[in-house]
């Protein structure tokens, strides 16, 4: 399969620990998008990779939440002393093409539950 | 504050008949909007896109419609099926954008 995959699917945790979450692009893809989805809600725009280089974030993206691209390949999202309200579905997606005018491909997923 | 929206949170139709989802934005700098279909536990998948420059783009029984000067786009699905149940989700972009806005979804329950 040669899709966008997202490690692991489901994490459980309690309040103030941290969690990493990976994702593994589509090989040729040099976009990166993570995203935050709530019950009810589309995808909210976390932040955005291209290549390695991390080039924007969103507000929502509190000092709590970091995210790297350290080889321009797979991504890991990490988010310390974790709160209730980061419980939430974290997608990635990866595309190639330009800008705002290319089709994301998503990943399954990573749904977080913080106790 | 919503750029992206999708006013109706369900539809319910028949096998065979006509869906129609409509999404609405308002931001003017927007020239590219997609479809994506999620089903429960997995993530979204794209369906179908149109660029600014088209008022129309059609994929087998998916087309999509944009209506510029209202701000509005609309997915047809003809005939529908019970496989097309699903949420469905518009997303817009811009080119010199970074970033997608996604309206908050309709779920599509067609019935056999």
């Amino acid at each position: 399969d040669t899709g966008v995959s997202q490690d692991p699917r489901h994490k459980i945790t309690k309040r103030g620990q941290n969690v990493t979450f990976r994702c593994d692009p589509i090989s040729e893809h040099n976009r990166l998008y993570w995203y935050r989805q709530t019950l009810g809600q589309g995808p909210e725009f976390l932040t955005y990779f291209q290549n390695e280089a991390q080039l924007e974030k969103s507000r929502l993206l509190s000092d709590r939440f970091s995210a790297e691209r350290p080889k321009g390949s797979f991504s890991t999202l990490e988010i310390q002393r974790t709160e209730q309200g980061d419980s939430a579905m974290y997608l990635c997606a990866s595309s190639s093409g330009l800008a705002g005018g290319e089709t994301q491909y998503f990943g399954p997923g990573t749904r977080l539950l913080v106790l | 504050d919503q750029q992206v929206k999708q006013n109706s949170p369900s539809l319910s139709v028949q096998e065979g008949r006509i869906s129609i989802l409509n999404c609405d934005y308002t931001n003017s700098m927007f020239d590219y909007f997609l479809w994506y279909k999620k089903y429960p536990a997995e993530g979204p998948t794209f369906l179908i896109s149109i660029s600014s420059i088209k008022d129309k783009n059609e994929d087998g029984r998916f087309t999509v419609f944009l209506n510029k000067s209202a701000k509005h786009l609309s997915l047809h699905i003809v005939p529908s099926q019970p496989g097309d149940s699903a949420v469905y989700f518009c997303a817009a972009s811009a080119y010199s954008f970074n970033k997608f806005y996604f309206g908050s979804g309709t779920k599509l329950n067609v019935k056999p």
